[in-house]
């Protein structure tokens, strides 16, 4: 089992929607979690960190975890072209280290 | 702004040469990361450096050293370069103690 696991995609929306990505992970005791997100050929860029159960809200963003479950989603409102992109998820799994764990990204495509 | 540079965008190389990837971070960061992402596999933590000297293999670290001499630089050596290194190569910084880590801009490695 990956550690850290998201479907690859694409997942397409139209513009004005609510896109939603998910991602599940292995490590129970993990702590941190990340989204960050990747234009092509660009290098990834974080955009939401959570840490405790529940929704975070920053802007058009929600980042929801559920650590019973083992999931951490994200919500992107009234989704723009410019969202598109791919989005990885990231988790500190509890081995001391401050080390990120990627899951492979889905691809966002949205439609004007 | 943090700045993470990354010595070369583009890079070819002849198998069995060695190849050096430099990555210089000005913020003073104590953690500095090596990843590289291939298409289907997401981000893959080849080594990571939490302080000056000090160095943790990460996942994938067979055919690569590191070298850590001063706190903003954090080298990837290819002893000998074989084809299926052939990559993009991501470098990356943190604070100890936060987890928030920046990119630089990739290195994309191409071995013939």
């Amino acid at each position: 089992q990956k550690e850290v696991e998201q479907n690859s995609g694409p997942l397409s929306v139209p513009e004005g929607a609510i896109a939603s990505l998910n991602c599940t992970y292995s490590d129970r005791v993990s702590q941190s979690f990340f989204w960050y997100r990747q234009y092509s050929g660009k290098s990834p860029e974080l955009i939401m960190s959570i840490y405790s159960n529940g929704d975070k809200e920053d802007g058009r963003f929600t980042a929801q975890l559920n650590k019973a479950s083992q999931y951490v989603s994200l919500l992107i409102r009234d989704s723009q072209p410019s969202d598109s992109a791919t989005y990885l998820c990231a988790v500190i799994p509890n081995t001391g280290f401050q080390k990120l764990v990627f899951g492979t990204g889905t691809r966002l495509l949205v439609s004007p | 702004d943090v700045k993470v540079t990354q010595s070369s965008r583009y890079l070819v190389k002849r198998t069995g040469e060695k190849v050096f990837l430099e990555c210089v971070q000005d913020m003073d960061h104590e953690n500095m990361f090596w990843y590289r992402q291939d298409p289907g596999l997401g981000l893959r933590l080849i080594y990571f450096s939490y302080d000056v000297k000090m160095k943790e293999k990460g996942d994938i670290p067979e055919g690569y050293s590191v070298s850590r001499e001063k706190k903003e630089r954090f080298s990837l050596i290819l002893e000998s370069a074989s084809t299926n290194q052939t990559s993009m190569y991501l470098c990356a910084s943190s604070f100890s103690g936060t987890v928030e880590a920046f990119f630089g801009q990739g290195t994309r490695l191409t071995v013939v």
